[in-house]
């Protein structure tokens, strides 16, 4: 089955600087590879997600890129702020993601320092 | 519209006691599912139902049952607690993209339950 690695776990960096999380998928057959935030003692939230047809999305201060010869895929958080900081997870899906059924990474805590 | 809404927020229990989870959301999605999270090891599925009367294995299904009766309800069972069962648990649900849409939509998450076992 699909199995998603991500690094850092995690990942301390200054206000205002920028931040780099990678995962690697191992099933070529993902298409949709969505990015949570989770913040302390919340529900995860989707922040931005891409398909397998698309090689990178922009939103705001924040983007991902794909590289589907790899299997990898990165969350960029330009101009960080403390309301960053937060827990990241990765995920990758083989139906596009309707179905609800994600496979994880472990998670990147991130911390941004004012 | 509440969401996904999920009961209890705290359980504690004794190893091998039983109990189920509850789950229920408002907003028709037709795909519900059940994640783990434990530190270190993200988010891992453990059942998942694309309507009701229809559901299959994640990850780490052994230890739990689930069930659809209903398109709104999708109780988490633990048939007997070990305290490898320790963990926060996050029911969630989606639905297919609008029709002359193909971006697929979130996973909306419940609040989560902590379990602990003892």
């Amino acid at each position: 089955g699909e199995n998603v690695e991500q690094h850092p776990s995690t990942l301390s960096v200054q206000e205002g600087d920028s931040a780099v999380i990678k995962c690697t998928y191992s099933d070529s057959a993902s298409n949709y590879f969505p990015w949570y935030k989770q913040e302390l003692g919340k529900r995860p939230q989707l922040i931005i997600d891409i398909r397998s047809n698309v090689g990178e999305k922009k939103d705001q201060r924040i983007a991902v890129t794909l590289n589907k010869t790899a299997k990898h895929f990165s969350l960029h958080i330009t101009e960080t702020q403390p309301e960053d900081s937060a827990v990241y997870f990765c995920a990758a899906s083989l139906d596009t993601g309707n179905t609800g059924k994600l496979i994880f990474g472990q998670g990147t805590t991130l911390q941004v320092k004012p | 519209n509440a969401g996904v809404t999920q009961t209890p927020k705290f359980q504690v229990l004794k190893t091998g006691q039983s109990m189920t989870l509850q789950c229920a959301q408002d907003m028709n999605h037709e795909y519900m599912s059940w994640y783990r999270q434990d530190p270190g090891m993200g988010l891992r599925l453990i059942h998942y139902s694309v309507g009701a009367g229809i559901t299959d294995q994640g990850e780490v299904p052994n230890g739990y049952n689930v069930s659809r009766s209903t398109t709104e309800d999708f109780p988490l069972r633990l048939l007997s607690a070990a305290p490898s069962q320790t963990s926060v648990y996050f029911c969630a649900s989606s639905t297919s993209p609008s029709i002359g849409t193909l971006h697929p939509v979130s996973l909306h998450f419940g609040n989560g339950t902590r379990l602990t076992v003892t």
